[in-house]
């Protein structure tokens, strides 16, 4: 059974603040990872994609893969209201394999 | 990318009927999803719709229930059929992006209440 867990919420951080949220994945021959952004009522957004080890940033978003570890984080720096959000960690295998979803973590920016 | 529209957006159905999503993307693609989400919880996969064959469904959904057709590489349609108030939540379509990417885009969702 591949599984995809996320660090458990509400996360709350000041605005301003660097939110981190953190993703581990069962499956070691995964080759995809995604991060999700969800608003309340909204279908998933997404915001960033990583295959490489290492760090990838776009913006205020960073995406960090350690596959080593089987661990992927996504840090959003000078969080704002707008980042309130549940964000969800999504991995893949092979290029024909299905995503697998974690459960995702909602975030809330406290102005 | 992929430019993905649902119809309908929202229905409200009573038990025991079916209703039937309708999914378009702007452009073909090789793969495309059938997802539900439940108040508060994450996106549940249903099934992968085929072009030219029979869907493959997850553990716990069948096609009796969950019929879906995939005419062409860029429709799709998913039935729910005769429906219980526990059939109630958001149904999401989603296909693979092009130009070689295998990054996953969604539909903006069908929320279904049934009564």
């Amino acid at each position: 059974q591949k599984e995809v867990e996320q660090n458990s919420g509400p996360l709350s951080v000041p605005e301003g603040a660097i939110a981190s949220l953190n993703c581990t994945y069962s499956d070691r021959g995964s080759q995809s990872f995604f991060w999700y952004r969800q608003y309340s009522g909204k279908s998933p957004e997404l915001i960033m994609f990583i295959y490489s080890n290492g760090d990838k940033e776009d913006g205020r978003f960073t995406a960090q893969l350690n596959k080593a570890s089987q661990y992927v984080s996504l840090l959003i720096r000078d969080s704002q209201p707008s980042d309130s959000a549940t964000y969800l960690c999504a991995v893949k295998g092979t290029s024909y394999d299905k995503v697998i979803f974690g459960p995702g973590t909602s975030l809330s920016v406290i102005p | 990318s992929a430019v993905i529209s649902q119809k309908p957006s929202r229905d409200i159905c009573q038990r025991g009927t079916s209703l039937t999503i309708q999914c378009q993307v702007d452009s073909q693609v090789t793969m495309m999803f059938w997802y539900r989400q439940q108040p508060g919880q994450s996106l549940t996969l249903i099934a992968t719709a085929n072009q030219g064959s029979e869907a493959t469904y997850e553990s716990g959904f069948v096609i009796d229930k969950f019929p879906i057709s995939r005419p062409n590489l860029t429709f799709s349609t998913l039935t729910v059929s005769n429906m219980s108030p526990e059939d109630s939540s958001i149904y999401l379509c989603s296909a693979w992006g092009t130009g070689g990417t295998d990054t996953q885009y969604f539909g903006p969702g069908t929320r279904l209440t049934v009564l």
